[in-house]
């Protein structure tokens, strides 16, 4: 079955870096794909919409600037936290819509802990 | 902006027993999706509802869509405690979820 893959799925870094994460479309071509934050006991927050070749839709309070998208290709994209501070520290999650089924397919998910 | 509501937020059922989750949502969609999700891992899919009048089963959960009435349920039938987790909704257009529920099956 269709797969996305995540990396890494684990990551703790210092206030002020940069991290970047990337997720995979195994064995389908995705046009579009999600990008969402998730802290403990709540809901998904979709952060942005990313399409191939073309720059993210971001949704209304998400700095894109400090979220970077890039969708380069039809089986990847990429989220760069820039700057990270301890408050960026969440779970995401991406997820990636399968242009022939329409279907939509979500990665394992990356715990980010900025200390 | 779209809004998707679900209820309950939280649910305690016991084994054996019968419930339902709702999904409400404020515009137009023909697709609909339910997931899974236990904790710390990412999201299971359970159900991909593409028309009006759509029902689908597996196991012990039934979902059913309502595109009229922007609505649609989640059955569970004869609780266990295997499905304890938190179930969201989410609507095709933005891919927006609901807010969850979160489903503990007591003995």
């Amino acid at each position: 079955g269709a797969v996305v893959s995540q990396h890494p799925s684990r990551v703790i870094c210092k206030s002020g870096t940069s991290v970047k994460i990337e997720c995979r479309s195994l064995d389908f071509q995705a046009t579009t794909m999600f990008w969402y934050r998730q802290f403990p006991k709540q809901s998904l927050m979709l952060m942005a919409t990313s399409n191939e070749g073309s720059k993210a839709t971001y949704e209304q309070g998400v700095e894109k600037d400090k979220f970077l998208i890039n969708h380069a290709s039809l089986t990847l994209s990429t989220l760069t936290v820039t700057s990270a501070h301890p408050e960026d520290s969440s779970f995401y999650i991406c997820s990636a819509r399968d242009w022939i089924e329409g279907t939509q397919y979500f990665g394992p998910g990356t715990r980010l802990l900025v200390l | 902006e779209l809004k998707v509501e679900q209820n309950p937020l939280f649910l305690s059922m016991q084994e054996g027993k019968n419930y339902t989750i709702y999904c409400n949502y404020s515009t137009t969609s023909d697709r609909l999706y339910w997931y899974r999700q236990d904790p710390g891992k990412s999201l299971e899919s359970l159900f991909v509802l593409l028309s009006n009048g759509a029902v689908k089963q597996e196991g012990r959960l039934m979902a059913s869509l309502d595109t009229k009435a922007r609505l649609s349920t989640l059955h569970i039938t004869a609780a266990v405690h295997d499905l304890s987790a938190t179930y969201f909704c989410a609507v095709e257009i933005d891919m927006r979820f609901g807010a969850g529920t979160r489903l503990t099956v007591k003995p």
